[in-house]
């Protein structure tokens, strides 16, 4: 079945550093693909989306491009702030109504 | 809008009561989610509902749960009676339209059962 995998955390940088978490995915044909983003004591926040192969999502400084050929959509920022400390969800939806989520990265920037 | 709306934030009951947990989707959202998180199992889809119609409910862990959403704009999650490893945190979500624009998730509800 559909499934999402996405890299283990915690993921821990100083600020301004370049981040990346690893997604992979596993389905038929082509799934539209998200981020969610989840703070401390608070419901899951989507981040960005992306619903055809080559599209670029991107929001806040947070880009992930749908890579059909690697069946991946890797999520970057250029420069993480102390204020991105969270926990990011990789997700997949298709064919259904449901979304399938990754297990989630914890990330821990630090000043 | 003020999102999906979710009561009570925190619930703490004993072993063998009734918990009624309630969410309040966004107006216009023809679809409600139940998700269950916890740090063992990560995210789970418990039951959806399409149009106030349950659609899924395989997710649903036993007899014990049951869902309802009597209208648009109202549903429940009852867990009776509830024990310890019912605790976790409880979240709904909605949406509308196509299925690439995502749900909108409320901020949860944190059960605990002792």
């Amino acid at each position: 079945g559909d499934s999402v995998t996405q890299m283990e955390g915690p993921v821990t940088l100083s600020e301004e550093a370049f981040l990346t978490i690893n997604c992979t995915y596993t389905a038929t044909g082509y799934p539209s693909l998200f981020w969610y983003v989840q703070y401390p004591g608070e419901g899951l926040q989507l981040l960005l989306k992306a619903t055809k192969a080559d599209d670029k999502g991107s929001n806040k400084g947070f880009e992930a491009t749908y890579r059909k050929e690697t069946t991946s959509f890797h999520l970057e920022k250029g420069s993480v702030q102390v204020s991105d400390s969270a926990v990011y969800f990789c997700a997949l939806e298709h064919n259904t109504d449901k979304l399938i989520f990754g297990t989630g990265t914890r990330l821990q920037v630090f000043p | 809008d003020a999102g999906v709306i979710q009561s009570p934030r925190h619930e703490v009951t004993e072993m063998g009561q009734e918990v009624t947990l309630r969410c309040k989707p966004i107006s216009g959202h023809d679809y409600l989610f139940w998700y269950r998180q916890t740090m063992m199992r990560g995210l789970e889809l418990l039951i959806y509902f399409n149009n106030n119609v349950p659609i899924d409910d395989s997710g649903m862990p036993e007899d014990r749960f049951s869902a309802k959403m009597p209208n648009a704009s109202f549903s429940t999650l009852k867990i009776q009676p509830s024990e310890p490893r019912d605790s976790a945190v409880y979240f709904c979500a909605s949406r509308t339209g196509g299925r690439s624009y995502g749900y909108t998730f409320g901020s949860g509800t944190r059960l605990t059962v002792v």
